[in-house]
């Protein structure tokens, strides 16, 4: 079952927030978000493995709400090289593969 | 880190020719590995999965004697389209995941594949 991502896009100004959502209608054990740039694979960003897990890098950050079946992505001060699409993977494939959702697309202008 | 290399970035060839696309994890064993497939502006569609050793595991829909998967070592599966037809054209992505490590599933770099 894929995971529903919100918003399908965002348009932000340097410095503002964003807040990138991941719900399953499934029980989640995993999360995983990713980056992926035009014409580029995505890059990993995080996994969040347990519920109520929070954990950032620089200023991105994520929670995992496991009862609630959903993560989110929070992105502050935006800069530039924030822009791309969005994904989040959750397991639970049949074959131990990711399950990504539909992405959504952020776009950070100066 | 784990390091999953890709090639070729990109290819382009005739209707009808058959092309092989290379996945190799670098610096670690993947008894697995995952063959992507993504249209413009669309997600990541599983294709197979590889396994090493044995028979791909193929997603419903996929003709698995259009797109033939070999994973003949640890470190190396191979992705091969057949007969290649202009909507065949799109981006071919592997993935693998070190088991020693926490992190999540690393990227090839990814196959930019035309068929004209």
């Amino acid at each position: 079952q894929q995971p529903v991502q919100s918003p399908q896009a965002v348009i932000l100004r340097e410095g503002e927030d964003a807040v990138i959502n991941c719900s399953s209608s499934k029980a989640l054990y995993s999360v995983h978000w990713y980056r992926q740039k035009h014409g580029e694979a995505p890059v990993f960003l995080m996994i969040l493995l347990k519920g109520g897990e929070q954990k950032g890098h620089d200023k991105i950050s994520a929670s995992f709400n496991e009862k609630k079946q959903q993560s989110s992505l929070y992105l502050t001060a935006s800069q530039l090289s924030y822009s791309g699409t969005y994904f989040c993977g959750t397991g639970g494939g049949s074959q131990g593969n990711l399950i990504f959702g539909k992405g959504t697309k952020l776009s950070v202008k100066p | 880190g784990a390091v999953v290399s890709q090639h070729p970035s990109w290819v382009i060839c005739k209707s009808g020719t058959s092309v092989k696309i290379e996945c190799r994890s670098l610096d670690f064993q993947a008894t697995t590995m995952f063959w992507y497939r993504q249209f413009p502006k669309q997600s990541l569609m599983l294709m197979a999965t590889s396994n090493e050793g044995s028979k791909a595991t193929y997603e419903q829909g996929v003709e698995k004697d259009k797109f033939l998967i070999n994973h003949a070592s640890l470190t190396l599966s191979t992705l091969t389209v057949t007969s290649a037809h202009p909507e065949d054209s799109s981006f071919y992505i592997c993935s693998a995941r070190d088991p020693r490590s926490s992190v999540g599933y690393t990227f090839g770099s990814g196959t930019r594949l035309t068929v004209v």
